[in-house]
């Protein structure tokens, strides 16, 4: 069974650009989360997608939005980037969502914000 | 708020057992789960404990929960170079993830 995918693996934008993030989750899964992960600030929930719905948001500004396809696929969008965006973005799926089933990553996609 | 607090460094020299420690805030959790990342990589999950569990052997791993005092412990045995990554311990409730600050095991020869 293959694994969770992300593209692409690297981004290099600029301040003030807007930028799309995709993620494939495992087959037969409908929930997809998103995190960010920086050295500061560690590893922190973004939102979670569960059949095409955003069921919870973590604490992030309205810059950062996101979407899930009726196939379970889903994208993160992040407008008007600043440098402090930068970061790897980790993308989770799971069958039923993180907190009861079990939860798996994929690589990640760097983003570089200049 | 859920807060997960993990020690920041860990040092074992190659064979010996390493031992990741992890304590957490909230109860309602019904997995508690261990992550590895090695450099540059995404989030492998290792290991997973039920909440109602107080132990669980997976090879090498051993996980241990005592929730009376919110802990959490990973016991990697017979530690290989190979090991050398950050661990993560994380709780969830609901929809989503809490993660530690991740635990960086260091093996040496």
């Amino acid at each position: 069974k293959a694994g969770v995918t992300q593209t692409p693996r690297y981004l290099i934008k600029t301040r003030g650009q807007q930028v799309t993030l995709s993620c494939s989750p495992i087959s037969g899964h409908r929930s997809v989360s998103w995190y960010q992960q920086t050295p500061g600030q560690g590893l922190q929930f973004l939102f979670e997608y569960f059949s095409e719905t955003q069921r919870n948001k973590g604490n992030f500004p309205g810059r950062f939005s996101g979407r899930q396809f009726s196939n379970s696929r889903s994208e993160m969008n992040v407008s008007t980037l600043e440098l402090g965006d930068s970061a790897l973005y980790l993308c989770a799926s799971s069958f039923g969502g993180a907190g009861a089933y079990e939860q798996y990553f994929g690589p990640g996609t760097r983003l570089t914000v200049t | 708020g859920e807060d997960v607090e993990q020690s920041l460094f860990l040092s074992v020299r190659e064979g010996d057992s390493s031992v990741i420690n992890c304590t957490y805030t909230d109860s309602s959790s019904t997995y508690l789960y261990w992550y590895k990342q090695e450099p540059g990589a995404g989030l492998q999950l290792l290991t997973y404990i039920f909440s109602n569990m107080d132990m669980k052997q997976d090879q090498r791993l051993t996980v241990l929960l005592n929730k009376k005092d919110k802990h959490l412990s990973l016991r990697i045995a017979d530690t290989q170079t190979g090991d050398s990554a950050i661990y993560f311990c994380a709780g969830g409730n609901t929809d989503k993830l809490i993660f530690g600050t991740g635990t960086r095991l260091q093996v040496f020869p």
